[in-house]
């Protein structure tokens, strides 16, 4: 069965604060680890992703962090704006696996 | 342009009926997804075709049957429609699924409604 994340949980922050969204995995085959973002009423969107022979990754105004040892993702958010409003999942992948595996996600809240 | 095309976004209908979604991606991708988002939010795959070709099947009732043209196109067939089957289904492509690096490109989704 999945095991990318449990629950749906929410995060309210204040806009220009950063956002941390957390999420736990338990394949230990899995080497691919992507984030998406899904705003109401449209698809899920690529954020940012991160190999297994990385630890961190940074893009604009994001950063992806990997803890193998622990089977933990993080995305931190900088600066939330309430652009950034929508659910959040991380996703897992192995090499060969044809198959995405998707947690349950977390709605992020920006407060103006 | 679209990337990932979903016709149609809303769909409501009777229990016992039979519907069609179809997908159309025009990124020259080679895999493409089918997803099935419940109210919880919940992302599962359903089925996943590689050049024209099923790889993946997630245990999804035979009402569900998935249909391929060609690389650029693959519809979703549901035959008597179950309350239990409304929910948001999305289409998605890949470039070449299995990837260790393997972005996937959603469609907006078709938000299927049984009554």
């Amino acid at each position: 069965g999945e095991s990318v994340g449990l629950h749906l949980p929410t995060l309210s922050v204040q806009e220009g604060d950063n956002s941390i969204i957390n999420c736990a995995y338990s394949n230990s085959a899995s080497d691919y680890f992507i984030w998406y973002k899904q705003e109401s009423g449209k698809g899920p969107q690529f954020i940012i992703d991160i190999r297994s022979n990385m630890d961190k990754r940074q893009g604009q105004r994001v950063t992806v962090l990997l803890n193998k040892t622990v089977k933990h993702l993080s995305l931190q958010i900088a600066a939330t704006q309430p652009g950034d409003s929508a659910v959040y999942f991380c996703a897992e992948n192995w090499t060969g696996g044809f198959k995405t595996i998707f947690g349950a996600g977390t709605r992020l809240f920006v407060k103006a | 342009d679209t990337a990932v095309s979903q016709t149609p976004k809303y769909l409501v209908t009777q229990m016992g009926n039979d519907k069609s979604i179809k997908c159309e991606q025009n990124l020259g991708h080679d895999t493409m997804y089918w997803y099935k988002q419940d109210s919880k939010k919940f992302l599962k795959i359903m089925f996943s075709y590689n050049n024209k070709e099923l790889i993946i099947n997630e245990t999804v009732p035979n009402r569900f049957s998935p249909k391929s043209p060609d690389k650029a196109h693959l519809n979703l067939h549901i035959n008597s429609l179950e309350l239990g089957d409304s929910a948001v289904y999305f289409c998605a492509s890949s470039q070449e699924g299995g990837r260790v690096t393997d972005e996937q490109f959603f469609g907006p989704g078709t938000r299927l409604t049984v009554l």
